[in-house]
């Protein structure tokens, strides 16, 4: 069930900087591409997602860039603050068919 | 707020026991999709449901079932319970693409 590969696994950034992660995936049937951020003790909670059509969409401080030929998207937090401290992962999925979650990135920003 | 419920919060079992965990929609989503989450992982998909049928079914085995009602509701069923079973156990609710999230039933088999 290796269909979805996520990286790196933990990051550590200063306060005001970028973070940068990354979903590589192998089912070209996939056609919607969401980040999840999970605090702890907590469920997943949508971030942002993106369809295939579009290479890129912005909300706010996140971004989500799209590469369909590498078949990677990437989760890219501006600014990052210390409350956005969390794990985050990706979890693409197909019309009609369930999410594949990725291992996970646990994001620690300092301040 | 009219999130997903889940219940209990936590809970302890022995090896060999049965447990039965428990979710409640968003209000207006049809969908409820069950996901385990070990310690340090992913979220894995366990089934689907909608319709009160099950649609699609992850990796695990017939231990795990699963019903939903009339009001959407759901519950997610374990038997003869094993260690590896311990962990958190999401309950995601849908109505279209985008999933809300329980905060999960933390699970101890001891």
């Amino acid at each position: 069930q290796q269909q979805v590969k996520q990286s790196p696994q933990s990051l550590i950034v200063q306060k005001g900087g970028i973070s940068i992660i990354n979903c590589a995936y192998e089912n070209t049937a996939f056609d919607y591409f969401p980040w999840y951020q999970q605090f702890p003790g907590k469920g997943p909670a949508l971030l942002i997602a993106i369809r295939p059509d579009v290479s890129e969409k912005k909300e706010g401080r996140f971004t989500i860039s799209f590469n369909k030929s590498a078949k990677q998207f990437s989760l890219h937090i501006m600014d990052s603050q210390p409350g956005d401290s969390a794990t985050y992962f990706c979890a693409p999925k197909r019309e009609n068919n369930d999410m594949r979650f990725g291992a996970g990135t646990r994001l620690t920003v300092k301040p | 707020d009219a999130g997903v419920t889940q219940s209990p919060t936590h809970l302890i079992k022995t090896r060999g026991q049965q447990v039965t965990l428990r979710c409640s929609p968003k209000s207006g989503h049809d969908t409820v999709s069950w996901y385990q989450q070990a310690l340090g992982q992913g979220p894995q998909f366990i089934f689907q449901y909608y319709e009160e049928e099950e649609r699609q079914r992850g990796n695990f085995p017939d231990r795990f079932s699963g019903h939903q009602f009339p009001n959407y509701s759901s519950e997610l069923n374990v038997n003869a319970l094993l260690l590896g079973d311990s962990a958190l156990y999401l309950c995601a609710s849908s109505s279209g693409r985008g999933y809300t999230f329980g905060s999960g039933t933390r699970l101890t088999v001891v």
